[in-house]
């Protein structure tokens, strides 16, 4: 059964930071990844997919890793300002769709 | 392009007592997804639609939870009777393929929160 964690749970940075989010997963057999934010009371904003054949991704100030031999991505924004703080969520396409918790950004002015 | 649109926003019910959501997804999307999301986690797949027809429910609560797709459109989403510990966000979403390889993303809606008393 596959299990997907995010690392940090929360995160506070400045304006201007740049920060990974980080998503580990347990089965490798996957067909994609895809990230998400989510802010509050809202549904779900697709920001990258990276299909299993691929490496990475780039979104303007975004950059998603993929290394499924050690079951991880990464999530890169650059940059960072005040209109990033959301929940970002990772998301492994396999056998099931299997979300991790996400993570909860806070950039601060 | 319009979004994947949700009705209602919010519902309270009481416990035992039955609720309805309904999903309009993007035009010609033909792959529709309805999602579970408790507060604090993320969302946990229900069901796939291809069109009308079923791709996985292998995590719908059968004995309470119903949905359909008539016409390969809009679709509802049932739960008869409620539990408590169905209080969540349920989300709807759509993509313009199937097949979990597909390279096409997932469109969101934003939701419908329920609240069980």
């Amino acid at each position: 059964k596959q299990e997907v964690t995010q690392i940090p749970a929360a995160l506070s940075v400045p304006e201007g930071e740049n920060l990974v989010l980080n998503c580990s997963f347990t089965d490798s057999a996957i067909y994609n990844l895809q990230w998400f934010r989510q802010d509050p009371g809202k549904g779900l904003t697709s920001l990258l997919l990276i299909q299993s054949s691929q490496r990475e991704q780039t979104s303007g100030r975004l950059n998603a890793s993929l290394d499924k031999s050690s079951g991880r991505s990464t999530l890169y924004i650059a940059a960072s300002q005040p209109g990033d703080s959301a929940t970002y969520l990772c998301a492994v396409i396999g056998q099931n769709f299997v979300f991790g918790p996400g993570t909860r950004l806070s950039v601060l002015p | 392009e319009a979004g994947v649109a949700q009705s209602p926003r919010y519902k309270i019910i009481e416990k035992r007592q039955s609720v309805a959501f309904w999903c309009n997804p993007i035009s010609g999307h033909a792959t529709l997804y309805w999602y579970q999301q408790i507060l604090g986690q993320g969302p946990k797949l229900l069901i796939q639609f291809q069109n009308n027809g079923v791709v996985d429910d292998s995590q719908l609560p059968k004995d309470r939870f119903s949905a359909e797709r008539l016409k390969g459109v809009d679709s509802t989403l049932k739960i008869q009777p409620a539990k408590l510990e169905d209080s969540a966000v349920y989300l709807c979403a759509s993509s313009s393929r199937t097949g979990r390889g597909s390279n096409q993303p997932q469109h969101f809606g934003d939701g419908t929160r329920l609240s069980i008393l």
